[in-house]
């Protein structure tokens, strides 16, 4: 039974518009939740995470949202750039469970110039 | 500062033979751990270790073991190779959480495994 679901496998964006990448869990134990970058041949790359406390975190370009009602989290980036195209993990975690990350299976975003 | 360092970055193995993947960190991180990454799967946590001595399981434990003899290293071991252990292998390290909080996993590059 996957825990944390990424349900679409790709996404195709044009240069300076809006990516929404998605995320649904099913554990309402999870208290944090992070999103990774990953590049072909490069380990995930730690792009930004949220704690349960709150329902948006903010950083530059990228936004993450978190709706607990709907077990749903989003990260958006804006504008998107040609160097944003990688595979995007979203991750879900118990904090008193040591930390341990369940992953989405990721999408493959692509931005177009 | 190299972060989380593996090796080897590939490895092709034949089925039965056993090996074991290095994962070292300079970070000081408590907290260091193993995934696989399989096709359609994302990254699934093999095994985990919080301090120097002490190990746990995570998702798919089988078929692999560790040891944490050091702050440092972390070596994931397979016995047995089976095919179906054919994956990518990835070490991530961290500062504990009941230290300091919320603490993002560091990702080393990975290890490409094919078992014939």
């Amino acid at each position: 039974d996957q825990q944390v679901k990424q349900n679409s496998p790709s996404l195709s964006v044009q240069e300076g518009r809006i990516s929404i990448l998605n995320c649904d869990y099913t554990n309402s134990m999870f208290d944090y939740f992070l999103w990774y970058k990953k590049y072909p041949a490069e380990g995930p790359t730690f792009l930004i995470s949220i704690s349960s406390i709150k329902d948006k975190n903010e950083d530059g370009r990228f936004t993450v949202f978190l709706n607990k009602s709907a077990k749903h989290l989003s990260l958006h980036i804006v504008p998107s750039q040609p160097g944003d195209s990688a595979v995007y993990f979203c991750a879900a975690s118990i904090r008193s469970n040591t930390g341990k990350l369940i992953f989405g299976q990721g999408t493959t975003l692509q931005v177009k110039p | 500062n190299a972060g989380v360092t593996q090796t080897p970055k590939f490895q092709v193995l034949k089925t039965g033979q056993s090996m074991t993947l290095q994962c070292a960190q300079d970070m000081n991180h408590e907290y260091m751990s193993w995934y696989r990454q399989d096709p359609g799967m994302g990254l699934r946590l093999i095994h985990y270790s919080v301090g120097a001595g002490i190990t746990d399981q995570g998702e798919v434990p089988n078929g692999y073991n560790v040891s944490r003899s050091t702050t440092e290293d972390f070596p994931l071991r397979l016995l047995s190779a089976a095919p179906s252990q054919t994956s990518v292998y990835f070490c991530a390290s961290s500062y504990s959480w009941t230290d300091r909080g919320d603490q993002p996993q560091h990702f080393g590059d990975g290890t490409r495994l094919s078992i014939l």
